[in-house]
């Protein structure tokens, strides 16, 4: 158990149409990074947020969102849905690093099943 | 930009015996740090063990030990005395850093260990 959870456990849904997925992190941790993990592949870094400020950002399009809120719950917004958003988006939280002190394991959740039909 | 190669798509193992997983990597830092991260069907993604680059001295943690080849940017994984339950996909990750600290996986190598 790393502390961390993310709802749903699964999602259905159909191309073109918006989808919020939630994380909420380890008490305590204010750094939260979204990956996505295609079937049979590594996860891929999709963005990471700071006290509520995006941190940084991989290669993927606008259409990926997300907020950071107070209580350190987390979301992933994605619009106009495409088949290949189909993937397993898992959240991480972590220490922020750039302060005195270093903690670099990032403690992942369960995930969020996506399909896109 | 850093990459990591895993090229043992699967491999399997006698239960007791021991396993080498293989990873290499690219990165033009010098500072950095290495994870396996294991996760089994429930998808949990869960730390096995961490290399910071600047160790010479490999990690070990109880049965599982790295090979950490700096120079060679290599960065193996032993388990020994294999159980039932280390059956899952286990990735290799660097983390880079400046700016936002992300992790770089793997595609995995999907660990079979068979009674």
């Amino acid at each position: 158990e790393t502390g961390v959870t993310q709802s749903p456990t699964h999602l259905i849904k159909t191309r073109g149409q918006q989808v919020t997925l939630r994380c909420s992190s380890q008490s305590g941790h204010n750094t939260v990074s979204w990956y996505q993990q295609a079937l049979g592949q590594g996860p891929q870094f999709i963005f990471q947020y700071y006290r509520e400020e995006e941190n940084g950002r991989g290669n993927f399009p606008p259409r990926f969102s997300g907020l950071q809120f107070p209580n350190y719950s987390s979301e992933l917004n994605v619009n106009a849905l495409e088949l290949d958003d189909s993937a397993l988006y898992l959240c991480a939280s972590s220490l922020e690093t750039r302060l005195a002190g270093f903690s670099y394991e990032q403690y992942f959740g369960p995930g969020t099943r996506l399909t896109v039909t | 930009a850093q990459t990591v190669t895993q090229s043992q798509p699967e491999m399997s193992v006698q239960e007791a015996e021991t396993v080498t997983l293989s990873c290499t990597y690219d990165t033009s830092e010098s500072n950095y740090y290495l994870f396996w991260y294991k996760q089994p069907p429930s998808r949990q993604m869960i730390l096995v063990i961490r290399q910071e680059a600047y160790k010479q001295q490999n990690a070990t943690e109880n049965r599982f030990s790295v090979n950490f080849q700096k120079a060679a940017k290599s960065f193996s994984l032993k388990i020994s005395d294999s159980q039932l339950g280390d059956t899952a996909m286990y990735f290799c990750a660097f983390l880079t850093q400046g700016g936002s600290e992300k992790l770089v996986f793997g595609k995995g190598t999907k660990l079979t260990v068979n009674p």
